[in-house]
């Protein structure tokens, strides 16, 4: 897989469940973040983990970061309708030249 | 909210000619980073620029691309000659040294 995979590609839920996409990666990092991304639109930023931390929350996001398997998951909970989005994983290298590696992408969809 | 401006929100080019993108990142940011995302794929790194050089490209930056930041507000993306396979979004992105990067919305290129 390529840097900073996301799975599942497309994911359907009804409003108030939980929503968890998962992304891998394969070479050092120096953080990893989660961004959202309307349809369309610009991507905006939803929370950063360091490679030094395991999990962070934000409002009604939780993300896990697993270095020895170079993997990180995004849940959101309770989901609403206006969760409905793409959501991507961007991985920053080590090297000093602060390369973002984005991922493909999850295509969340939440039923009113 | 300071925010990321992007211009034009449109681009329609012929082959060959040469393109302008411009940015005007967010005052106090130190690192400028350009994008691009083809219609239904990933967004990709192009380039980052800090201290008014670059500090990273990716291998489709090649000699066709370059960067500039003429005054103290613009960041700009020059494509030379472009090619039909250029046509995508191309979002510009700023940050400070958090990495959590604010990004534009984007110009749509399209080059016929």
């Amino acid at each position: 897989s390529q840097q900073g995979e996301e799975d599942p590609q497309a994911l359907s839920i009804q409003e108030g469940e939980n929503a968890t996409m998962n992304c891998s990666y394969k070479t050092s990092i120096n953080n990893l973040q989660w961004y959202r991304q309307n349809s369309g639109r610009g991507l905006v930023h939803l929370i950063l983990i360091r490679s030094n931390e395991r999990e962070k929350h934000s409002g009604r996001l939780r993300v896990t970061l697993d270095t020895s398997k170079k993997s990180s998951s995004l849940l959101i909970t309770a989901s609403r309708a206006a969760d409905t989005a793409s959501y991507f994983c961007a991985t920053v290298s080590n090297t000093g030249g602060f390369k973002t590696i984005f991922g493909a992408g999850t295509r969340l969809f939440v039923k009113a | 909210e300071p925010e990321v401006t992007q211009t034009p929100s449109h681009q329609v080019t012929q082959m060959g000619q040469e393109v302008i993108l411009r940015c005007v990142p967010i005052s106090n940011h130190l690192y400028f980073y350009w994008y691009r995302q083809i219609l239904g794929q990933k967004v990709e790194f192009l380039v980052s620029f800090y201290n008014n050089e670059i500090s990273e490209k990716s291998e489709i930056f090649d000699d066709q691309f370059s960067v500039e930041r003429p005054d103290g507000s613009n960041f700009t993306l020059k494509i030379r000659s472009t090619k039909l396979e250029d046509s995508a979004m191309y979002f510009c992105a700023s940050t400070t040294d958090s990495y959590e990067q604010y990004f534009g919305p984007g110009t749509r290129l399209t080059v016929t």
